[in-house]
C-alpha cells in the first residue's frame, strides 16, 4: 500500500522567515497531493493542493512543488507569523482508490515572535 | 454556516459500552468518510461512503459500524468499546474522490 513519510517532525522557525516541510510517497499511481493544516482542537483544513500534471502551485505566502520521478512534494510557507503554528499534514490520494487519504505523520510547526 | 458538524464534541464512556457519533454535511457532496486521530496525531481512514453506498472499509473491527441514512449524514456506532478506542474521530466529505475534502471538528472519545 502506498506510504507517505513526513519530515520533520516538528519545525521551529522565527517570524517572517521561511518553512519547509517535505513528503516521500512510494506508490507511482498517487495523483492528488493536498496539505492540511490542523489547529489545536480543529479539524484538518486544506490548504493548498496539487495534482500531477503540475510541478508547482503558489497561493499568497504558501507554495507547493511536486517531483514525480522522486517521488516527493513540498510545502513551503514564506514570511512566517505566529497564526501559521499549527500541525500540518501532507497526503496523497491514488487514481483508483476514492478519496482514501494517506497521511504523513504531521509536522508539529511553532513560529516564535 | 457549520459545513460538517459532529456530535457529541466529547463522549467518555466505560469498557464494553456501546456509543454512536453522529455526522452532517451541508454542502451538497456525495462523498462522506470517517477518520480516527490517535495519540500521536496520526490520521488514519476508517470507512468511506458515496451517495449512501461502503466504498472503502480499511481494516477496522467488526465493532465498528457506519450507516448512511442518507447523503448528508454518515453515523458511527461502536459496540463493546475498549481502551484502544480512545481517539478522537473526524467525519469529513467531499464531492466524488479526488477532491477537497473538509472536515468536522473532530469527537474526542474517551473510554475509560
Amino acid at each position: 500500500g502506498e506510504n507517505v513519510e513526513q519530515h520533520p517532525s516538528t519545525l521551529s522557525v522565527q517570524e517572517g522567515d521561511s518553512a519547509v516541510i517535505k513528503c516521500t510517497y512510494s506508490d507511482s499511481a498517487s495523483n492528488y497531493f493536498p496539505w492540511y493544516k490542523q489547529e489545536l482542537g480543529k479539524g484538518p483544513q486544506l490548504i493548498i493542493d496539487i495534482r500531477s500534471n503540475v510541478g508547482e502551485k503558489k497561493d499568497q505566502r504558501i507554495a507547493v512543488t511536486l517531483n514525480k520521478t522522486a517521488k516527493h512534494f513540498s510545502l513551503h510557507i514564506t514570511e512566517t507569523q505566529p497564526e501559521d503554528s499549527a500541525v500540518y499534514f501532507c497526503a496523497t490520494i491514488k487514481s483508483d482508490s476514492w478519496g482514501k487519504l494517506q497521511f504523513g505523520a504531521g509536522t508539529q510547526v511553532v513560529v516564535t515572535p | 454556516d457549520t459545513a460538517v458538524s459532529q456530535t457529541p464534541k466529547y463522549l467518555v464512556t466505560q469498557m464494553g459500552n456501546d456509543k454512536s457519533i453522529k455526522c452532517e454535511q451541508n454542502l451538497g457532496h456525495d462523498t462522506m468518510y470517517w477518520y480516527k486521530q490517535d495519540s500521536k496525531k496520526f490520521l488514519k481512514i476508517m470507512f468511506s461512503y458515496n451517495n449512501k453506498e461502503l466504498i472503502i472499509n480499511e481494516t477496522v473491527p467488526n465493532r465498528f459500524s457506519p450507516k448512511s441514512p442518507d447523503k448528508a449524514h454518515l453515523n458511527l456506532h461502536i459496540n463493546s468499546l475498549e481502551l484502544g478506542d480512545s481517539a478522537v474521530y473526524f467525519c469529513a466529505s467531499s464531492q466524488g474522490g479526488t477532491s477537497e475534502q473538509f472536515f468536522g471538528p473532530g469527537t474526542r472519545l474517551t473510554v475509560l
